[in-house]
C-alpha cells in the first residue's frame, strides 16, 4: 500500500532561520505528491504540489522537489516568519494505490520563535 | 477560505448515538471526499463521492456511512458512536475524479466529541 513519512516535530525555529521538513514516501504507482498546511483551528490548505519526477512546487516562499529515485518531496523555505507557525502535512495521491483519497504523513508542527 | 462549507463545528453527543456531519462542496465540484483526523490515526481517508455515487473507500467503519445528495452536498453518518470516534471529521471536494494532480479543497471540519 501507500505511505509517506515525515519528521513529527514540533520543530522550532528562530525567525529568518532555513527550514527543511522531511518527507519520504511509498507508492504503488505514479504518485502526485503535495504539501498541505493547517493552522490553529483550521482545516487544511493547499501549500504546493508536484505531478512528475523532478517537478518543483513553489508557494509563499516555500519549495519542494519530487525526487523519484530518493521517493522524497522535501519541503524548504530560506526564511521563515512568525506566520509560518503551523502543522505542515505531506501526502500523496496514487489512483493505482486502491482508493482515491490522499495518503497523509501524521504531520510536522512548526514553532516560529520572533 | 476554500468554499467548502461542514456544519455543524462542533459536536457533543454521547456514546451509542448517532449523529449526522453535513459537507458543501465548492460550486461546480462533483467529487467528495470525507477524512477522519484524530491524535492516533492522523488524518485519513474515509470515503470518496463522485457526482451522487460512491466512488472510493478508504478506512471506512462499517457503521459510518455517506451519501452525497443532487444538488451535491454529502452527508456522513456515524452510528454507535464510541469514545474512539471523538475527532475532526474533515471534507474536501475536486472538481474531477482521477485527474493526475487535482486539488482537494478542504473545509474547516467538524469536531466531534464523544462522551
Amino acid at each position: 500500500g501507500n505511505s509517506v513519512t515525515q519528521m513529527e516535530g514540533p520543530v522550532t525555529l528562530s525567525e529568518e532561520a532555513f527550514l527543511t521538513i522531511n518527507c519520504t514516501y511509498t507508492a504503488t504507482g505514479y504518485p502526485s505528491l503535495f504539501w498541505y498546511v493547517q493552522y490553529p483551528g483550521e482545516g487544511l490548505q493547499l501549500l504546493l504540489k508536484a505531478t512528475k519526477a523532478d517537478d518543483k512546487g513553489s508557494n509563499k516562499g516555500f519549495e519542494a522537489t519530487y525526487r523519484k529515485e530518493t521517493t522524497s518531496f522535501h519541503l524548504e523555505k530560506g526564511s521563515v516568519q512568525v506566520s509560518d507557525s503551523a502543522v505542515y502535512f505531506c501526502a500523496l495521491w496514487d489512483s493505482g494505490g486502491g482508493a482515491d483519497g490522499l495518503t497523509f504523513g501524521k504531520g510536522t508542527h512548526l514553532i516560529i520563535q520572533p | 477560505d476554500s468554499g467548502v462549507t461542514q456544519t455543524p463545528k462542533h459536536l457533543i453527543t454521547a456514546t451509542g448515538q448517532r449523529v449526522t456531519l453535513r459537507c458543501s462542496p465548492r460550486s461546480g465540484d462533483l467529487s467528495v471526499y470525507w477524512y477522519q483526523q484524530s491524535l492516533d490515526q492522523g488524518l485519513q481517508f474515509l470515503i470518496q463521492y463522485y457526482n451522487g455515487e460512491e466512488r472510493a473507500k478508504g478506512n471506512i467503519l462499517e457503521r459510518f456511512s455517506a451519501q452525497q445528495f443532487p444538488d451535491l452536498h454529502s452527508e456522513l453518518n456515524l452510528s454507535s458512536l464510541e469514545l474512539g470516534d471523538s475527532a475532526l471529521y474533515f471534507c474536501a471536494s475536486s472538481v474531477a475524479l482521477d485527474r493526475v494532480g487535482e486539488t482537494q479543497y478542504f473545509g474547516p471540519g467538524t469536531r466531534l466529541l464523544v462522551l
